[in-house]
């Protein structure tokens, strides 16, 4: 079974800091792709950064670059994304999610963690 | 990128059919085959249901079906049921750094 654990989320102040992990399991880690996507309250789904399989390129939405930083950890099969500087804005459910390499969808989510950004 | 154009909502009697358009640009919808479309269900998490404009996953219904012209995707639910009324949201490739643009969703009513 494709479980994708995501942990770490909770109410921050702004200009404070986060750190989320996803770990992975039922399905081939080292041969994926993996991203952070969110989704504001009552809000759509927007893509947040990606991280290639080998952990060698990365890539971010404007609205985050700077401020965050994907990494993955092959060995462990967890992914994660340290959110700094955080603003009201960024309070949103963060989803990871995974395409398979090669391929340009995303087929398995995990169920999200809120990050609340609020004095 | 800018979010891709959905319609905020259509609806439709059970049996019928509605369509959702998803505009884009030609650097992401227009530039590529590689149009996915999601469903999602008020407090769930989104779920694959057409990938590369045309394919469906295994264990999706026949009556979902994708297309594409030009700048602008299309997902059709022919035969609607009830259990269709969800949030749909649109996603295309656009490019190996931004990777993903999604569309605005489209609220599907079952009337």
């Amino acid at each position: 079974e494709v479980q994708l654990v995501e942990s770490g989320g909770g109410l921050v102040q702004p200009g404070g800091s986060l750190r989320l992990s996803c770990a992975a399991s039922g399905f081939t880690f080292n041969n994926s792709w993996m991203h952070w996507v969110r989704q504001a309250p009552g809000k759509g789904l927007v893509w947040v950064s990606r991280i290639n399989i080998e952990a060698t390129s990365t890539s971010y939405a404007d609205s985050v670059k700077g401020r965050f930083t994907i990494s993955r950890d092959n060995a462990k099969n967890t992914l994660y994304l340290q959110m700094n500087s955080l603003r009201a804005e960024d309070t949103a459910v963060y989803y990871c999610v995974r395409n398979e390499h090669r391929e340009n969808y995303f087929d398995y989510w995990g169920q999200g963690t809120l990050v609340t950004v609020s004095s | 990128q800018s979010a891709l154009t959905q319609p905020r909502s259509v609806s439709g009697s059970p049996g019928q059919s509605v369509t959702i358009s998803c505009t884009g640009t030609s650097s992401n919808v227009g530039g590529y085959n590689y149009v996915s479309w999601y469903q999602q269900h008020p407090g769930k998490v989104p779920k694959l249901m057409i990938y590369d404009v045309t394919k469906r996953p295994s264990g999706v219904p026949a009556r979902f079906s994708g297309s594409k012209s030009g700048n602008t995707a299309s997902l059709t639910i022919s035969g609607l049921q009830a259990e269709d009324e969800a949030d749909y949201y649109c996603c295309s490739y656009a490019g190996s750094y931004t990777f993903a643009v999604f569309g605005s969703g489209t609220q599907v009513t079952v009337l």
